[in-house]
């Protein structure tokens, strides 16, 4: 069974500090590992994703994520938060053996994201 | 189309009647996915289907719901006698494959009376 766990369900940053919203997972296999995003009303949006390779991958918005298979996290960072990074973050894995047959994208919960002026 | 499209945008029923939720996801996308979102919940898994290969109904939460997809088409989303905790967003997406980003349609939501 593949899951995603996103232990903080608001981090509060002020603008122009680092920001990092943390992510582990748990899986039989290799992980394929995303980061998504959902705006105030609006749709949910791709960040970036982990399949094979540098640790350290790059995305949208300025964004990046640290795969760490030791302590099995991908937690996403942001060296300088803008205030209108404020959203709601997913984390979402996917295991590489699926064992045959159809396998889903696990979501964790959500991260409020909240960036003050 | 451009995105992935669901109908209707809102839904509201009474308790124990039918409802079907449609989505049309990207052309060309093998895989599509439906997930059930509560207000101020994360994302709740329900079901995939990729390709031609037995669907992934292990998020199914009850009997009651029933999704179908023909082919690499469209997909419609059945729950049967709505109950109240039933009320959420109910999100549909797809990509070209499993490794790809999922494109997202813009919900239905569903409210149970």
């Amino acid at each position: 069974a593949q899951s995603v766990a996103q232990p903080e369900d608001q981090v509060n940053v002020a603008e122009g500090n680092p920001l990092t919203v943390k992510c582990t997972y748990s899986v039989s296999g290799n992980p394929y590992l995303f980061w998504y995003v959902q705006y105030p009303n609006r749709g949910l949006q791709f960040l970036l994703k982990y399949i094979t390779g540098d640790n350290l991958v790059k995305g949208s918005y300025g964004f990046e994520a640290e795969f760490n298979k030791s302590q099995t996290s991908f937690h996403l960072k942001k060296p300088s938060a803008l205030v209108s990074d404020s959203a709601l973050y997913f984390c979402a894995v996917r295991d590489f053996y699926s064992g045959g047959g159809a396998d889903g994208l696990t979501f964790g919960k959500g991260t409020h994201l909240i960036i003050q002026p | 189309g451009a995105g992935v499209s669901q109908s209707p945008s809102n839904k509201v029923t009474e308790k124990g009647k039918d409802v079907e939720l449609r989505c049309d996801p990207i052309s060309g996308h093998t895989a599509l996915y439906w997930y059930r979102q509560r207000l101020g919940q994360g994302l709740e898994f329900l079901i995939y289907f990729q390709g031609n290969s037995a669907p992934d109904k292990s998020g199914l939460p009850s009997d009651r719901f029933s999704a179908e997809r023909t082919g690499e088409s469209v997909s419609t989303l059945t729950i049967q006698r709505t109950q109240q905790e039933d009320s959420a967003v109910y999100l549909c997406a797809s990509s070209l494959d499993v490794v790809k980003k999922l494109f997202f349609g813009s919900g239905t939501q569903l409210s149970v009376l």
